[in-house]
């Protein structure tokens, strides 16, 4: 059972917006920076927003995340049928001295 | 740029040892931490813990103490994770990854697939 909570799944149509929640508490979200994570089938990791809402370079805009409490969430609009992955949200946690990670979220583009 | 490329994959009896690398280019090595991930057939990510590059300190989750080490060679710009005395349920993709700003992991290595199966 992962710290994070995240919906095992969402989809939307082409085109639309999504949202993917992330849930904590206290020693996690509510003190310290969220990462999003995307894994396309069969790849590693690669990580579309730090500390709450930043883009790394070469992240569309289409990605924006925000943190609010002990809660995070990652937005993508104008989906496209590429955007289909895992997508993981991560953060440190103050009280296990850990990085920990959501249990991930499957998005299709339906 | 910033490229972590690990070993290639690992098939291993239960109860032997196994060494990944993940050497690291395009920037200072000992100016950022590597994190390790581990990610079980199927199942989500899971933080294993760090170490430092500078100090050379390595830091372990819990549940990845004891079997698992950490360790560096700066001189070739190379990170290492040993796990011992292997097990089954050890198998699994391991991915090393640079720290980047917030903590987060900024760039991650292809993985390493080791398989643990008599």
């Amino acid at each position: 059972q992962s710290v994070l909570t995240q919906p095992p799944s969402v989809s939307a149509a082409p085109g639309q917006k999504v949202t993917i929640s992330c849930s904590g508490s206290s020693s996690n979200i509510g003190n310290n920076y969220v990462s999003w994570y995307q894994q396309l089938p069969g790849t590693a990791p690669k990580l579309i927003i730090y500390e709450n809402n930043k883009r790394p370079s070469g992240i569309p805009d289409r990605f924006s995340g925000s943190q609010s409490g002990t809660s995070a969430t990652l937005g993508i609009t104008g989906l496209q049928t590429g955007d289909e992955a895992d997508y993981y949200c991560g953060t440190w946690d103050s009280s296990l001295s850990a990085g920990v990670f959501g249990g991930g979220t499957k998005l299709s583009v339906l | 740029q910033v490229q972590l490329v690990q070993s290639g994959s690992e098939l291993k009896n239960p109860g032997a040892s196994v060494k990944v690398s993940c050497k690291a280019s395009g920037y200072t090595f000992t100016s950022y931490a590597i994190y390790w991930v581990r990610q079980a057939p199927g199942q989500g990510l899971e933080w294993m813990g760090w170490i430092d590059t500078n100090t050379k300190n390595p830091t372990y989750a819990q549940g990845f103490t004891g079997r698992f080490v950490f360790s560096l060679d700066t001189s070739v710009s190379t990170a290492y994770l040993q796990i011992s005395s292997l097990k089954a349920d050890d198998t699994a993709v391991y991915y090393c990854a640079r720290y980047m700003s917030g903590n987060s992991a900024g760039y991650w290595g292809q993985g390493t697939l080791v398989t643990v199966s008599s």
